[in-house]
Parts: structure tokens; sequence; C-alpha cells
């Protein structure tokens, strides 16, 4: 069965510091992959989404960036962190088939807090 | 902007009643997703409905779509206070992109024992 890990669980980082966010997925090939934001009590906002290694689409413009280095694994990263970007971090998977009706399964999400 | 909008954004009920939440969204969609979330965890998917599909069940889930009106409801029938989460509606839209969804804000729902 499949699976995705997201770590770590929570991150109190100071403003100005590096960020580095990695979600995993086993047991599955070529999925598509997925990092979304959540405000306090909001729905989600997709931030990056891939399709393929190396492939990253940004969906806002943001002091964010994303990368694929391997086909399972999606990294969120930040060379400077602001106030802003304090937030609930969700990476997500869905199968790679190009068939639309595909749900997305989600890690259990990281807690960035900026100081 | 957001694609789909949940309505009521907050709901409170007594156990073993029945709760609907209605999603509205706004533009052409390939099928229509409803995600359940505890606090302060990831989102799990409850059920996908097809925009040629107009009714679907999973056990106490009940899911309707009128695309005449962009429109959901998500009935979970019986709730217990297990079923307490926040509740997102996302829609995958037809035409360019198949791979995106776009989620509502969500309805807090509480059931109370």
């Amino acid at each position: 069965s499949q699976t995705i890990h997201q770590w770590p669980a929570t991150l109190v980082q100071p403003v100005g510091s590096p960020l580095s966010l990695e979600c995993t997925v086993e047991g599955t090939s070529n999925p598509n992959l997925y990092w979304y934001r959540q405000a306090a009590g909001r729905g989600l906002q997709l931030l990056f989404y891939s399709v393929g290694i190396g492939q990253i689409s940004s969906e806002v413009p943001q002091n964010l960036s994303a990368s694929r280095p391997q086909d399972r694994q999606f990294i969120l990263s930040s060379k400077k962190l602001l106030l802003s970007d304090s937030g609930f971090y969700l990476c997500a998977w869905r199968s790679g088939d190009r068939n639309s009706n595909q749900p997305q399964h989600f890690g259990d999400g990281t807690r960035l807090s900026i100081l | 902007s957001q694609q789909g909008e949940e309505d009521p954004q907050a709901l409170s009920i007594q156990e073993g009643e029945n709760a609907t939440m209605n999603c509205s969204y706004k533009t052409s969609i390939n099928n229509l997703q409803w995600y359940r979330q505890n606090s302060g965890r990831g989102l799990v998917h409850l059920i996908l409905i097809r925009s040629n599909e107009r009714e679907k069940h999973s056990g106490r889930l009940r899911v309707t779509l009128d695309t005449s009106k962009k429109s959901s409801s998500l009935l979970i029938t019986a709730s217990r206070a297990a079923d307490t989460a926040s509740y997102f509606c996302a829609t995958g839209n037809s035409g360019g992109s198949n791979y995106k969804l776009t989620f509502g804000k969500g309805t807090l729902l509480t059931v109370n024992p």
C-alpha cells in the first residue's frame, strides 16, 4: 500500500533563517506531488505541484521554492523565511495516471512558526 | 480565487442527528471530491463524484451533485462524536491541467455527545 511521510511535524524558525521541508511517498511510481499551505481556519492554497522529476509548477509568487530530486521526493525550501511564511504545510500525492478522476492523499503536515 | 465554497462555515449538532454540508463552485468540473480534516492533521479523502454522476453513497455518507446549479451536498447520517472535523470540497476542473484540485474553505462540524 502507498504511504506518504512528511517531516518534521512542527518547526519553529527565526525570521531570515532557511527552510527545508521534506516529503516522500512509498508504494507508487511517478506520482503527482503537491505542496499546500493552510492558514488557520482556512482552506488550502496550492503552492507547487510536480508531475515528474525536475518538473515544478509554481502557483503563487512567493518566498518559497520546491524541488523534486527523485521520483518520490518533494522538497519545499526557502533561503530566508518571512513572518508571513508561518502556517500549516501539507504535502500530497496523486496517481500519475492521466485519468483526472483521482483523489489526492495527504501527509500529516508541518506546523511552521516563524518568530 | 476559491472555486469551492462550503456552507455553512460551522455546524453543531447532537450525536445521532444528520449533518448536511453544501458546496458551490463556479466553473466546469471533471469531478468533485470531499475531504475530512481532523484538527492539526492532514486531509483524508472521503468520496469522489464525477461530473456525469448525480448521487453517490459510501457507508453513512451521501453526496449529491447538481452540475446545472454548480453545487454539491455531503450528508452524514447518524452522526457520531468521532465525525467532529472540518470538511472540504474540492473540484477537479475540466480543461487545462488535469492535475490540480481547488479547495473551499471548509465546514467545521461539531458533533456533541
